[in-house]
């Protein structure tokens, strides 16, 4: 298995600029989340999903769009790219009848806005 | 109010001693669980262990183990026997609610730990 993947590792948008964060999982997850990481901070949740074609807003989802169409994928779209979302994104999924609860992190994209 | 409150920004630990990093929670739903995770300069979170709200024990995974004093609220992690790499940062975490609700995490401030030799 090779777990939650990310593309891209890192990106450099321009002000103004679109772009989708690719999150993929090849255990049967059902439930995936994105979250971001701030300089220095803890991770704060953007958006979730419990299953395809079902999604929710986290804290923080203002600038952001989800979609969900398979089990596997659960990309996050910025649209019109501001300084304020220069951060790592981390994808996570888990299997909701887990009993640790644990969540699965990707390895992040480090994408900042200029 | 902060729902996850890690006090300590940074510490330093010697090799082969013991350190607590203290994690302490706010909520009011009866059903929630405590996480750490451990997230070392190269940036991949790694889950370290769980606690569950109505779990009798303290949980324990090899040199980690969580203090769970449910009414102090709080939900401690002790690493003994610390080594170089456990030199990292480390978050505490929290989910609520039932299962259907998909346990979204709140995670804290973390904690940076530097061991030294």
């Amino acid at each position: 298995n090779a777990g939650v993947t990310q593309t891209p590792k890192f990106r450099i948008l321009k002000i103004g600029q679109s772009m989708t964060l690719q999150c993929a999982q090849d255990m049967n997850h059902n439930y995936m989340y994105w979250y971001r990481q701030d300089p220095g901070m803890g991770l704060k949740l953007i958006y979730y999903s419990v299953g395809a074609g079902i999604t929710d807003k986290g804290e923080v989802p203002n600038g952001y769009n989800v979609s969900r169409s398979t089990t596997e994928d659960f990309p996050l779209r910025l649209e019109l790219a501001a300084p304020s979302q220069t951060s790592v994104y981390f994808c996570a999924s888990r299997r909701p009848s887990d009993s640790s609860y644990e969540q699965y992190f990707g390895p992040g994209t480090r994408l900042t806005v200029t | 109010a902060q729902k996850i409150t890690q006090t300590q920004p940074g510490m330093f630990v010697q090799e082969k001693e013991a350190v607590t990093l203290d994690c302490t929670y706010d909520t009011s739903d009866p059903s929630y669980g405590l996480f750490w995770y451990k997230q070392p300069s190269s940036g991949e979170m790694i889950f370290l262990i769980y606690q569950g709200s109505y779990d009798q024990q303290n949980a324990t995974e090899g040199r980690y183990s969580l203090n769970f004093q449910k009414a102090r609220k709080s939900a401690n992690l002790v690493i003994s026997a610390s080594q170089l790499g456990d030199s990292a940062m480390y978050f505490c975490a929290m989910r609520e609610g039932l299962e259907a609700a998909g346990n979204k995490l709140t995670f804290g401030g973390g904690t940076r730990v530097l061991v030294k030799p």
